[in-house]
């Protein structure tokens, strides 16, 4: 299994540009999760899925959209890109509540 | 709401030394307790797990944690730092039946001299 993948690994935008960031699992988890980290700030909820057509918000929604089609893929979208959104990305996912979650390698966002 | 706070953002060490990172969790039910950790430039692996079936939990490399329910505390602890430690350390509880989504606590960087 690849578990939990994420791309690109790096990317740089200006101010006001869109992107998708992509997150797929291998492991047939119903519950996937987006998170930003900044220093000094732990992780961070953006969006989250308890399963394929359900999403919901976290504590940092603003700025960020996501749906869920299909149970492995779960792509964050920027809709209009600020320097604020600065930050490494991750995505996770877990198999049921009780377990632990699996992270993706991050994805490494600078906004100009 | 449940919370988690993580004493001491660095915790410096030398090689060969105990490791002691602390967490306190805030839970009105009895929770799920996680210890993951963050080498430089990756994405977050679990450590270790309390899960209620013992209080003392052993985890990867050499790490433990101990559920002590009276203190609401999940301290992670290593016997002999070794260089290879230094990582960034999160605990992260979720309270039973709740909703699926972890609480972390802000991480605490372990830092290991020679």
């Amino acid at each position: 299994n690849a578990g939990v993948t994420q791309t690109p690994k790096f990317q740089v935008l200006k101010t006001g540009q869109s992107m998708t960031l992509q997150c797929a699992q291998d492991m047939n988890h119903e519950y996937m999760s987006w998170y930003r980290q900044d220093p000094g700030m732990g992780l961070r909820l953006i969006h989250y899925s308890v399963g394929a057509g359900i999403t919901d918000q976290g504590e940092v929604p603003n700025g960020y959209n996501v749906s869920r089609s299909t149970t492995e893929d779960f792509p964050l979208r920027l809709l209009s890109a600020a320097p604020s959104q600065t930050s490494v990305y991750f995505c996770a996912s877990t198999r049921t509540p009780e377990n632990e979650q699996f992270f993706g390698p991050g994805t490494r966002l600078t906004v100009l | 709401a449940q919370s988690v706070t993580q004493l001491g953002s660095h915790v410096s060490v030398s090689e060969g030394a105990l490791v002691l990172l602390r967490c306190n969790y805030s839970s009105s039910v009895p929770p799920y307790l996680f210890w993951y950790v963050q080498y430089p430039n990756q994405g977050l692996q679990l450590l270790l797990k309390y899960t209620s079936a013992a209080t003392l939990v052993k985890g990867i490399n050499g790490f433990e944690a101990e559920f002590k329910k009276s203190e609401t505390s999940f301290h992670l602890t290593k016997p002999s730092a070794h260089m290879s430690d230094a990582a960034e350390y999160f605990c992260a509880v979720k309270k039973s039946g709740g909703s699926y989504i972890p609480t972390f606590g802000r991480g605490t960087s372990l830092i290991v001299h020679p």
